[in-house]
């Protein structure tokens, strides 16, 4: 079982560079959601979805755009990279009917130079 | 606001030991509780999974425990080996949405 899939695992960037975080899931999750985690600070959250067309905000949003267009799929844009946004994702899926059970990808290790 | 404690934030013991992580949250309303490990620049693997109308779960060598009253859950290691050197995160589901509210970890160590 595939479960949840970070692509890529690694990535370097140059500031002001775009790019797209991948994230898939085919556990057929509602919830889906993006954390960044950095010394020191813990995971946070960047933004989450509840279900394919449904995107909310979460604690450190700025720089970041997701859109849900299929309940597989949560894509991560950074817009503008900042060397701020130098961190690790992670891309995590979850649904009620297992308990809110949180399962997570293997995180994209991102170094914006 | 919920805010997750977890101490000690480093721990080293020898093999064999039994030993206990400690996690503590200000807000009892939790929809769950779960306990991850990460290896080193490694991703976030699932240890137990504790639901808020339940007050311990199992797994192998490992107990955990939540009391919602006190805020506090604890993971219990059993028998300690090398390979469970890792660290160790707790994370509570809030009631109102699907966030989950991070401890900062605490780093086991494991001596052979």
């Amino acid at each position: 079982n595939a479960g949840v899939t970070q692509t890529p695992k690694f990535q370097v960037l140059k500031t002001g560079q775009s790019m797209t975080l991948q994230c898939a899931q085919d556990m057929n999750h509602e919830y889906m959601s993006w954390y960044r985690q950095d010394p020191g600070m813990g995971l946070r959250l960047i933004h989450y979805s509840v279900g394919a067309g449904i995107t909310d905000q979460g604690e450190v949003p700025n720089g970041y755009n997701v859109s849900r267009s299929t309940t597989e799929d949560f894509p991560l844009r950074l817009l503008s990279a900042a060397p701020s946004q130098t961190s690790v994702y992670f891309c995590a899926s979850s649904a009620t009917g297992t308990g809110g059970e949180a399962f997570f990808g293997q995180g994209t290790r991102l170094t914006v130079v | 606001k919920q805010e997750v404690t977890q101490i000690p934030a480093a721990l080293s013991v020898p093999e064999g030991e039994n030993l206990v992580l400690n996690c503590s949250f200000t807000d009892s309303a939790i929809y769950n509780l779960q306990w991850f490990r990460q290896d080193p620049g490694k991703g976030l693997t699932s240890l137990l999974l504790i639901q808020s109308s339940q007050r311990e779960q199992t797994s192998g060598r490992l107990n955990a425990s939540l009391d919602k009253s006190s805020g506090r859950s604890t993971l219990y290691i059993a028998a300690s080996q090398p390979g469970d050197s890792a660290t160790y995160l707790c994370a509570v589901l809030r009631d109102s949405n699907y966030q989950l509210i991070w401890g900062a970890g605490t780093k086991l160590i494991i001596k052979p």
